[in-house]
């Protein structure tokens, strides 16, 4: 079956720019979560969507944002992007059965830089 | 808070020796612990989770409660292991939804 696929794989975008990434997750599996990942902070959770409803969030401004879709592909916005935004933003998906196992499946991660 | 430290950041072993990997937790409850690996130019994978208790690719990992403690461990360490593993928890209940925190990483570079 398909991966979680992430589109696209780089952006480079101006500071104060606003941008938009997008995930898909693997076939049947309705949550998914975002990270960021930088070399400074590492791996940082930042929200997980399940059902079009996000049921949690991670310490973020409100200037990221997210939303899933029915078809459970899940898009997240950043806004007024500052130079600290430049990092990769992986998604990940999972069935409540692979959860359960920890078992949730990453995406390959679009790349921003912000300049 | 949930909290997991990773204290070496890199790790340099010959092949054929014994390797291990810290991790350390904090989080007041039954946390799952999970170790994620990234091979060179691949995507964040599952190695193995401590509920299973399985060896994976020759890897073991023990949860350690008393010590709070989750390393990961292999006899014979190959050249194939090299790669960026993560020591990973997810915590129990609504603030647990899809949300693993991760330790910094250690770099594990196995020598011919």
């Amino acid at each position: 079956k398909a991966g979680v696929t992430q589109t696209p794989r780089y952006l480079i975008k101006t500071r104060g720019q606003q941008v938009t990434l997008s995930c898909s997750p693997i076939s049947g599996h309705r949550s998914v979560s975002w990270y960021q990942q930088t070399p400074g902070q590492g791996l940082q959770f930042l929200f997980e969507y399940f059902s079009e409803t996000q049921r949690n969030k991670g310490n973020f401004p409100g200037r990221f944002s997210g939303r899933q879709f029915s078809n459970s592909r899940s898009e997240m916005n950043v806004s007024t992007l500052e130079l600290g935004d430049s990092a990769l933003y992986l998604c990940a998906s999972s069935s409540p059965k692979d959860r359960a196992r920890g078992g949730y499946t990453f995406g390959s991660g679009t790349r921003l830089t912000v300049v | 808070a949930q909290r997991v430290t990773q204290p070496e950041k890199l790790l340099s072993v010959f092949k054929g020796a014994p390797v291990e990997l810290k991790c350390n937790y904090s989080y007041s409850g039954s946390p799952e612990l999970f170790w994620y690996v990234q091979y060179s130019r691949q995507r964040l994978q599952l190695l193995l989770r401590h509920i299973s208790r399985e060896s994976i690719k020759g890897f073991t990992a023990d949860l350690n409660k008393g010590e709070t403690s989750f390393h990961l461990k292999k006899p014979f360490a190959q050249e194939e292991d090299s790669a960026m593993y993560y020591c990973a928890l997810s915590g129990a209940g609504g603030t647990s939804y899809g949300k693993l925190t991760f330790g910094q990483g250690t770099i594990l570079t196995v020598h011919p």
